[in-house]
């Protein structure tokens, strides 16, 4: 089972911010959180992730909270390219290896 | 720089046939995914290659076979297809810097 849990569906208006949140209280100290984007009929895309601290690449930025149980995804001026399915991944550890647990994500739609 | 790349991108299969898809990994990457997604969900491990050896199965059943060949490219096989293995299957491989690139996905509808 997916170890996040995130709203089903958003909305935002073209040009806002969108800031997308995720619940993962059961992580573990050495666990990352990832968020992917899937527009529709593509393969996902990495966005961005992080431990810790907040990151920030070209795409958005991450909030982690200090206690790493949620955190956030920031596009800050969003577009209607970025309406797509996000979702936010806990790294699953096992013998070095690495799968991905992806839940039902959230489906966000930017408004003209 | 190519991505990851999967054929066919459509497929159509009768019930109790056979297929074979595959995948060539993004340049650099050696690891390499599978990725089941029936409509409306999330996409669900199937299993990990990596030095031409499976490491990581999920919970599917042993109909689910696959391969890497020494250039690190994959197949999965799936045997006696049943009409809920209609589904998108994704391919991805492992950059150690940022994550997983996934392919565009191969379409397999089983009639």
């Amino acid at each position: 089972d997916a170890k996040t849990t995130q709203p089903p569906s958003m909305d935002c208006a073209e040009g806002r911010a969108a800031n997308l949140p995720c619940n993962h209280s059961t992580i573990s100290g050495n666990e990352y959180v990832y968020w992917y984007r899937q527009i529709h009929s593509q393969g996902p895309q990495y966005i961005i992730h992080g431990l810790k601290n907040n990151e920030t690449n070209e795409m958005a930025s991450l909030i982690i909270t200090e206690d790493r149980k949620s955190s956030t995804l920031i596009l800050p001026h969003a577009t209607l390219r970025d309406t797509a399915v996000y979702y936010c991944i806990v790294i699953a550890t096992q013998g070095g290896s690495e799968k991905l647990v992806f839940g039902k994500g959230t489906k966000l739609t930017v408004n003209p | 720089d190519a991505g990851v790349t999967q054929s066919p991108t459509h497929l159509i299969k009768t019930r109790g046939q056979q297929v074979t898809l595959r995948c060539s990994p993004k340049s650099g990457h050696d690891t390499v995914s599978w990725y089941q997604q029936a409509l409306g969900q999330g996409p669900q491990f199937i299993f990990q290659y990596y030095e031409e050896e499976e490491r990581q199965r999920g919970n599917f059943p042993d109909r689910f076979s696959g391969h890497q060949f020494p250039n690190y490219s994959s197949e999965l096989n799936v045997n006696a297809l049943l009409l809920g293995d209609s589904a998108l299957y994704l391919c991805a491989s492992k950059s150690r810097a940022y994550g997983y690139t996934f392919g565009s996905g191969t379409r397999l509808t089983v009639v």
